[in-house]
């Protein structure tokens, strides 16, 4: 398996525009996570999903933010009007597991995206 | 807020210096997990503890996790340069999803 994957792996955009990052899960994981890492807040869980549902999405940090999974393949992270404090790694992991024991699943991280907005 | 602590934040060691990582809750935790993010990479997961006093090894890394479920522990032995990075807890705070911890970066000297 080719694991997590996803893109673009750095993105360059101005303050106001639309930035978009995609995500493609190990095949057969049912879950599906978005972090941001910052030297500042370190590791933050955004959104997850299972089974393309969206199950908490408590760490989205405002509305311009938005995440959509349509299949188990694909899932993307949408910030409109991005601005610079969005500057960021924005990591998508994916694990497989029963919801109970959900955090006691081995989660498996993508490369990630260097999102920079100037 | 932040609800996982770790310290230190930093340390530097020498090549074969041992290195300690100290991970503690403000909750008590079901469950810890241990990763490892290489300089520019994505964390990777190492281990995870489960039981109250839990003690695993792994090669030359040895993790615990402490009786009250609250702390965890990570000791690397002799430590080599391969084992630069920055280390992460993680662990359930009771919501069914893990809450990772501020990290530890070490560097090491040859």
């Amino acid at each position: 398996d080719a694991g997590v994957i996803q893109s673009p792996r750095h993105e360059v955009t101005e303050m106001g525009q639309e930035v978009t990052l995609r995500c493609k899960p190990i095949s057969g994981h049912d879950y599906l996570f978005w972090y941001r890492q910052t030297m500042m807040r370190g590791l933050e869980l955004l959104i997850y999903f299972n089974n393309n549902v969206p199950i908490d999405d408590s760490g989205m940090p405002e509305d311009r933010f938005s995440a959509k999974m349509p299949n188990a393949s694909f899932s993307t992270l949408k910030i409109q009007p991005s601005e610079p404090r969005d500057s960021a790694v924005y990591f998508c992991a994916s694990s497989s597991g029963q919801v109970q024991w959900l955090a006691r699943y081995e989660q498996y991280f993508g490369p990630g995206t260097r999102l920079t907005v100037t | 807020g932040q609800q996982v602590m770790q310290i230190p934040q930093y340390q530097h060691v020498q090549e074969g210096e041992d290195f300690t990582t100290y991970c503690n809750s403000s909750t008590t935790l079901s469950n810890i997990q241990w990763y490892k993010q290489r300089p520019g990479g994505h964390p990777v997961f190492l281990i995870q503890l489960v039981k109250s006093g839990e003690v695993k090894k792994q090669k030359r890394l040895t993790f615990q996790f402490g009786e009250a479920k609250k702390n965890s522990s990570l000791h690397i032995t002799a430590t080599q340069t391969t084992d630069v990075g920055t280390y992460f807890c993680a662990g359930d705070t009771g919501f069914q999803k893990l809450v990772f911890g501020t990290g530890t970066r070490l560097l090491v000297s040859p």
